[in-house]
């Protein structure tokens, strides 16, 4: 299958600073990749939709100046928490697919504590 | 778009008996239905999936079975092993290019030794 890989895995960060989180296809291109978040207890919830050279689209009730986007490249999707507090407290997520596929896969996953 | 339920959210069950999982699915264009597993802290594993031109899937000791009329699909695990405790989720979503997955709730299950 393909490779979804995820940097770092555990953050913490004082409230009030940004975390970027990345996230990389590593044996295929991906024109698309999802962002997830999983609070404990709790379903996947997909957050955005990250679109190479254009712009991420966010489901409803997710704020885009809060949760910044960036899909550079064909390999490569950001997500930037900006101005953390304690509530950003999840289990961030991403996923992709090779075109040929409709199987998703999945990142391993960042733990982001806001103290 | 979309909505996935799931049931039960909990469920224990005896090592060696059968665990079953039910999803309804709310999107009639939806066609692709893949399970996930998903351990403490860990990234969801696709177990199985399932598309819409079929009504029922095996892969050893797991089966998934789809109503299409009905909007359901459920997820069935026999002769379940300690090893089998996770999370299990269902998802829906339309196959091909890059479709987003919704999800269902979860259901956690326990197997017993």
């Amino acid at each position: 299958g393909a490779v979804v890989s995820q940097h770092p895995s555990r953050v913490i960060c004082k409230s009030g600073t940004s975390v970027k989180i990345e996230c990389r296809s590593l044996d295929f291109q991906a024109t698309t990749m999802f962002w997830y978040r999983q609070f404990p207890k709790q379903s996947l919830m997909l957050m955005a939709t990250s679109n190479e050279g254009s712009k991420a689209t966010y489901e409803q009730g997710v704020e885009k100046d809060k949760f910044l986007i960036n899909h550079a490249s064909l390999t490569l999707s950001t997500l930037t928490v900006t101005s953390a507090h304690p509530e950003d407290s999840s289990f961030y997520i991403c996923s992709s697919k090779p075109p040929s596929y409709n199987e998703q896969f999945f990142g391993p996953g960042t733990r982001l504590t806001v103290l | 778009g979309e909505n996935v339920e799931q049931h039960p959210s909990t469920l224990s069950v005896q090592e060696g008996d059968s665990a079953v999982i039910k999803c309804t699915y709310s999107d009639s264009a939806s066609n692709y239905f893949p399970w996930y597993k998903q351990e403490l802290g860990k990234r969801p594993q696709l177990i199985i999936d399932i598309r819409s031109n079929v009504g029922e899937k095996k892969d050893q000791r797991i089966a998934v079975t789809l109503n299409k009329t009905a909007k359901h699909f459920s997820l069935h695990i026999t002769e379940t092993q300690p090893e089998d405790s996770a999370v299990y989720f269902c998802a829906a979503s339309l196959s091909g290019g890059y479709q987003k997955v919704t999800f269902g709730t979860g259901t956690k299950l326990q197997v017993i030794p």
